[in-house]
Formats: structure tokens, sequence, C-alpha cells
């Protein structure tokens, strides 16, 4: 069975612009969490998306928004991009928002803002 | 607020040497804590999950074990290809959401 996949892997963005990641799911999986890890503040949560519908907000700024298709599949979207925004970009799949489900990561997108 | 510690932050040992990872946590209502290791540059690997004070879980030369308070990862006579970083998280029973800790840097030197 194939695993979280993320597109791109790595982005070279300057400031003030926008971008936009992917995440395919694991087959079968209808929940996709979205993390942003940094060496500062380690992995924090983002958001969490099950049946097309945000269950879940971090304490990220407005700037920072996602979507969830029909097929599982989910993509987020950063705006007005600042320095701060450099991090890696993580996407966890689990088949629902269940007791204790496990998450499973992809590879992660590198995004830096120059 | 849910809050995750884990000690010690960078851990350096001999091939064969074993020893213990620790994650403590505060959490109002656990649903499950995750162990997962990270390699550089690379995303979160699972290995780990622990529902309930007592519970233990073996994985190779890895065990996990939970108390109401903490984990422990005991990493048994450890080889190279076992340094990574290793991530503890805790869900709510409230979220999906996972909080990790700031991770443990494990070096296993031959």
């Amino acid at each position: 069975k194939a695993g979280v996949t993320q597109t791109p892997r790595y982005l070279i963005k300057t400031r003030g612009q926008q971008v936009t990641l992917s995440c395919s799911p694991i087959s079968g999986h209808r929940s996709v969490s979205w993390y942003q890890q940094t060496p500062g503040q380690g992995l924090q949560f983002l958001f969490e998306y099950f049946s097309e519908t945000q269950r879940n907000k971090g304490n990220f700024p407005g700037r920072f928004s996602g979507r969830q298709f029909s097929n599982s599949r989910s993509e987020m979207n950063v705006s007005t991009l600042e320095l701060g925004d450099s991090a890696l970009y993580l996407c966890a799949s689990s088949t629902g928002p269940g007791v204790g489900e496990t998450q499973y990561f992809g590879p992660g997108t590198r995004l830096l803002v120059l | 607020e849910d809050q995750v510690t884990q000690s010690p932050e960078a851990l350096r040992l001999q091939e064969g040497e074993s020893s213990s990872l620790n994650c403590s946590y505060t959490v109002s209502g656990l649903r499950g804590l995750f162990w997962y290791r990270q390699d550089p540059g690379k995303g979160p690997e699972f290995l780990f999950t622990l529902y309930s004070a007592g519970e233990e879980k073996e994985k190779e030369r890895l065990k996990a074990t939970l108390t109401k308070k903490e984990s422990f990862l005991h990493i048994t006579a450890p080889k190279p290809e076992d340094s990574a970083t290793y991530l503890c998280a805790v869900q709510d029973r409230g979220a999906q959401k996972l909080v990790f800790g700031q991770g443990t840097r494990l070096t296993i030197n031959p």
C-alpha cells in the first residue's frame, strides 16, 4: 500500500507570494492533518480535515488555509508569505477521527521563503 | 493546555549500550500516546501507540511503556541504524490533533 505522498517536495518563494501544497493520503484514509515543523517550535498542528470539513484548527494566522476534496486529497495554502513561514510542512493521514487513530506522515514539503 | 516534554534533548551512545528516553506529558484526558522516529529530511515514521497506564509494546530493539504521567522508550543493544530523532506525541480525548514534544536526538556510535 502506497504511503502518504506530498508535492512538491521542495519550494523556494519570496516574501509576499502565496503557495499551495498538496497531500494524497493513504488509500482508504479519510482524515488528513497538517503540521508545521521548525527547529525552534518543533511540530505544530495546523488543521485537520475529515469528509471535506475542517474539524480543528491550530493557532496559526488566517493566511494559512486548507481544503479537502471528495477523494480525501488535501491542499493547504499560505498567502502573503513571511520569512518565518520557512519550514517543513507535513501531512498525516488516518482512517478517521476515531479513538487513538494512528496518523501516518508523508515525507513533507520543504518551503524556503527568501 | 496539553504539554509534552522529552528528555534528554540529545543522547550519544556506543553500539550495544542500552538506555531509555523519557516523555513526560500533561493532558486532560489521554486518548493515545504515540512514538515516532524521524530521520533527517524525512517525515516521522510511526513506531508505537499506547492507550492506558501499564501498557507496553515492543518492536525489535525498542520497547515503549506508559504510566499516568510519562512514557519511556527503552532501546536495548542499539545499532548505528537506530540513530534518529525520536518524537513523542499525545492526543487528547477532545481533539484529533497530536501535541508533540521537542524530540530526543539519538546517536549510536559504532
